[in-house]
């Protein structure tokens, strides 16, 4: 079964424009993690935001978090051809669980 | 340093053969992850370990999965009699503490003809 579910499943921007993609999950969390895949390539780690964190930023990325909404966002400011990708939310369970549920992803795509 | 490694990258069987499949985690990584990732999905938890010890395996889909860390640090999927349903990507992950960042490798593409 799945936590996390991505909203939207694509979006499409022009080049140089801010996307925002949207997470909910269904329990309570210790860390909520956002991936990135290229083309069915590699999943690369982009952020990890605690249960008691509110807002994260990793240079063009901006993560917030609210645990009394069980949502999560990722904003990418100033998107480049090379944002293009399907990004993936992934959370852990409450109590120690260590896996991680991931979501189906946003399929984003920058136009030039 | 060298990230997550994963082999074969690629691995075609035929219906009815056992595969394994190998993952070295970043060095020092005490927890190990294995998942499976179906075309335009996320990961699917398989199983994972902290240290040599398999802590949950509760998504594996049957007994012809299994897993195993003996030393704490490489792993073994194995996947026996081998059916068409198993092609999948199979991913490995590790990190440095128990809740931790979790970093992938770039998977094993198991094809079953």
């Amino acid at each position: 079964s799945q936590q996390g579910e991505e909203d939207p499943q694509a979006l499409s921007i022009q080049e140089g424009e801010n996307a925002t993609m949207n997470c909910s999950y269904k329990t309570s969390i210790n860390n909520l993690q956002w991936y990135r895949q290229n083309s069915g390539r590699g999943l690369v780690h982009l952020i990890l935001i605690r249960s008691n964190e509110r807002e994260k930023h990793s240079g063009r990325l901006r993560v917030t978090l609210d645990t009394s909404k069980k949502s999560s966002s990722l904003l990418i400011t100033a998107s480049r051809a090379a944002d293009t990708a399907s990004y993936f939310c992934a959370t852990d369970e409450r109590g120690g669980a260590q896996k991680l549920v991931f979501g189906q992803g946003t399929r984003l795509t920058i136009n030039p | 340093g060298a990230g997550v490694s994963q082999s074969p990258r690629y691995k075609v069987t035929k219906r009815g053969q056992d595969v394994a499949l190998r993952c070295d985690p970043i060095s020092g990584h005490v927890s190990l992850y294995w998942y499976r990732q179906a075309l335009g999905q996320g990961p699917e938890f398989l199983t994972y370990f902290n240290y040599e010890a398999q802590q949950d395996k509760s998504g594996l889909p049957n007994d012809r999965f299994s897993a195993e860390r003996p030393e704490g640090s490489i792993s073994t999927l194995t996947i026996q009699r081998t059916e068409q349903r198993d092609s999948a990507m199979y991913r490995c992950a590790s990190s440095s503490t128990f809740l931790g960042e979790q970093y992938f490798g770039p998977g094993t593409r198991l094809t079953v003809t």
